[in-house]
């Protein structure tokens, strides 16, 4: 069956250190990865996009790597801020599919 | 959140009744989504719609049932409702632009707490 994995704890970091999440997949092809963060509260929100033919995405602080080799997503936060603590999904989605498959989620908190 | 509501925000009921949540968007989107968030499963796809009158089911769709009669609304009924399905459930929109770069956006969500 198809499963999705990110890092089981949570991610504790200094301020201004860099924050690194992993998503693991199995027995999935996607064509899109991508990237939520949530709030206590509230739904996620959209924040990066990658494409399966694509090695790395940046935007701002953010970075994400897609490695469909090792069916793997990194996601990184450099320069954390304490307003970087949330939970961030990783999601994917297949070619010409409507439905995206997420990850359970790993919460970050950063201390200042 | 995007000009998503969901309503209600907040619902305790018992077990056996049914339930119905409310999506409501305005943001003339085809693509609209129901969601479940439980602790360690992460986002569960319940149903999902791609046009008026047009839904089909996601992974965990037993007990619910979903209906599409307008472009902006997206309901979510829960026939009977048990335990099981106390949970938090968000609705998502997505455009048809039918582009990779499509995301969805999500409403605030509805906590539902079955006795």
């Amino acid at each position: 069956s198809q499963k999705i994995e990110q890092n089981s704890e949570a991610l504790n970091i200094q301020e201004g250190k860099t924050a690194t999440l992993t998503c693991n997949y199995t027995n999935y092809s996607p064509a899109y990865l991508q990237w939520y963060r949530q709030d206590p509260g509230r739904g996620p929100v959209f924040l990066l996009l990658i494409r399966e033919n694509e090695k790395e995405k940046r935007k701002e602080r953010l970075k994400v790597t897609f490695d469909t080799t090792l069916k793997q997503s990194l996601f990184h936060i450099t320069a954390s801020q304490p307003a970087d603590s949330a939970t961030y999904l990783c999601a994917l989605l297949k070619t010409n599919d409507y439905k995206l498959s997420f990850g359970a989620g790993t919460t970050v908190t950063v201390r200042a | 959140d995007a000009g998503i509501t969901q309503s209600p925000r907040h619902k305790v009921t018992e077990t056996g009744t049914p339930v119905t949540l409310r999506c409501h968007q305005t943001e003339n989107h085809r693509y609209m989504y129901w969601y479940r968030q439980d602790p360690g499963h992460g986002l569960r796809l319940i149903h999902y719609s791609y046009g008026v009158k047009d839904t089909d089911k996601g992974e965990v769709s037993d007990g619910y049932s979903v209906s599409r009669s307008k472009t902006e609304d997206f309901l979510l009924t829960l026939e009977s409702a048990t335990s099981s399905q106390t949970s938090v459930y968000f609705c998502a929109t997505r455009t048809s632009s039918g582009g990779s770069t499509d995301t969805q956006y999500f409403g605030p969500g509805t906590r539902l707490t079955v006795l």
